[in-house]
This record gives structure tokens, sequence and C-alpha cells, in this order.
């Protein structure tokens, strides 16, 4: 029954490598994003899909792309990691109204280290 | 720029104990105002606020938001080890996007 999950839970992999993490929802909710805890624990937003359309892409570099193949899940790929990559990321969702969004639910995170 | 400012930072306090967590914000597009608790793991959701002075409870915990003022404040009563965590509040923008305070850490002492 679980709400929010990602895969992997943890990631250890050496810096120059790509990797991909994935994320699902089985709450119905049509906006999905990526959020970025560094070691201070600050979250901040990386992007946002609403019913596979791109809708928040905040500076982060390009060596980052999400993909949202249907409005249940959202993927992230990392191209050429490097050690200021390392963080936990956390994947979440939403519901859109036409007034605005939803509270946010998170994913149990996904702790990227990068040596 | 946007900005979401906790205050404290840690707080050590024993159980039974009250304690009052403040959030205050700038930003440009204000939808909403949230609360979460984070544990070891994923935050987890606790209040939405989108009207001034109206308090949300939900068992010890109560929150009200102050949009003249621009803050909100996040009480709990009679605490409980298990309210130990960090506590972040955050600022929803029309575009959904959640701008996050630094967090509060809670430690409560049996």
């Amino acid at each position: 029954d679980t709400a929010v999950s990602q895969t992997p839970k943890y990631l250890v992999t050496q810096m120059g490598n790509d990797k991909s993490i994935k994320c699902e929802q089985n709450l119905g909710h049509d906006t999905m994003y990526w959020y970025k805890q560094d070691s201070k624990k600050f979250l901040k937003i990386m992007f946002s899909y609403n019913n596979k359309e791109l809708i928040i892409n905040e500076t982060v570099p390009n060596r980052f792309s999400p993909k949202s193949p249907d409005k249940a899940h959202l993927n992230l790929h990392i191209n050429s990691l490097e050690l200021g990559d390392s963080a936990v990321y956390f994947c979440a969702s939403s519901h859109r109204s036409g007034t605005g969004f939803y509270e946010q639910y998170f994913g149990p995170g996904t702790r990227l280290t990068v040596t | 720029e946007d900005k979401v400012v906790q205050s404290p930072l840690s707080l050590v306090v024993h159980e039974g104990d009250t304690v009052t967590l403040n959030c205050s914000y700038e930003v440009t597009n204000f939808r909403s105002l949230l609360w979460y608790k984070q544990e070891k793991k994923a935050p987890t959701f606790l209040f939405m606020l989108t009207s001034s002075g109206i308090e949300k409870k939900s068992g010890r915990l109560s929150s009200i938001l102050d949009k003249k003022e621009l803050f909100s404040i996040l009480n709990i009563t009679a605490t409980q080890t298990g309210d130990s965590a960090v506590y972040l509040c955050a600022i929803s923008s029309n575009t959904g996007k959640l701008i996050f305070g630094q967090g509060t850490t809670l430690q409560v002492k049996p």
C-alpha cells in the first residue's frame, strides 16, 4: 500500500558514471516532483511534471534529466556523476486543481553517494 | 529572492513541555504554507494553511498562519519522545513549487 516509492534506496557509485533513480506513486496524483536534500538537510526543488509536462525546471546542471513516461512515474537520470551530487533525492507527488496545488507527499528518498 | 526562515534552529525540551516553532517568509507568489515532520526518512505532511487566523489542529499539534505579518507557528503540547524530529516549514507558490526553510530540530528528552 506504498504511496510514493523510489528505487533504489541507496546508490553508491564512482565519479563519471551515469545512474538513474525511479519514482512511482499510486495516489492518483497528476503532479510529481524531484527534490535534493543536501548534507545540511536543506530541501530544494529540482523539477516538476504535471500530466507528463515539465512545469518546473530549476537551475540544475543539464547532467540531470527527468523523464515522466506517465502520470504515475517520474524518473531522474544523472550523467557524469560528480562528488557534489552526493545527497538524498526525494520524489514527491500532489494533486493539482484549477486554483493551485494540494499538499505534496514524499517518497522514502534515495541516498546517492559518489566516490 | 523567495525566502523561508525558521526559528529556533534547534530545541531541546523534556517530555510534557509545550513548544512553539516559528516560520517567517518572503515570497512573491504565495499560495499556502505547509508544515512537515521529518524523522529518519521522508518528510511527512502535517498541515497546509491558506487563510490567516484559522487554527488547524491534529491531536497535540496545532498551527496558525498570519498573512499580514508573514509568519506561522507550529505548537506541540505535552511533548513526547516520539515528537523528536526535524520540523520543516515550506511555502507553496502558484507553480506548486515548495520553498523550504532550513528546519527546526526538536529533541524531546524523557
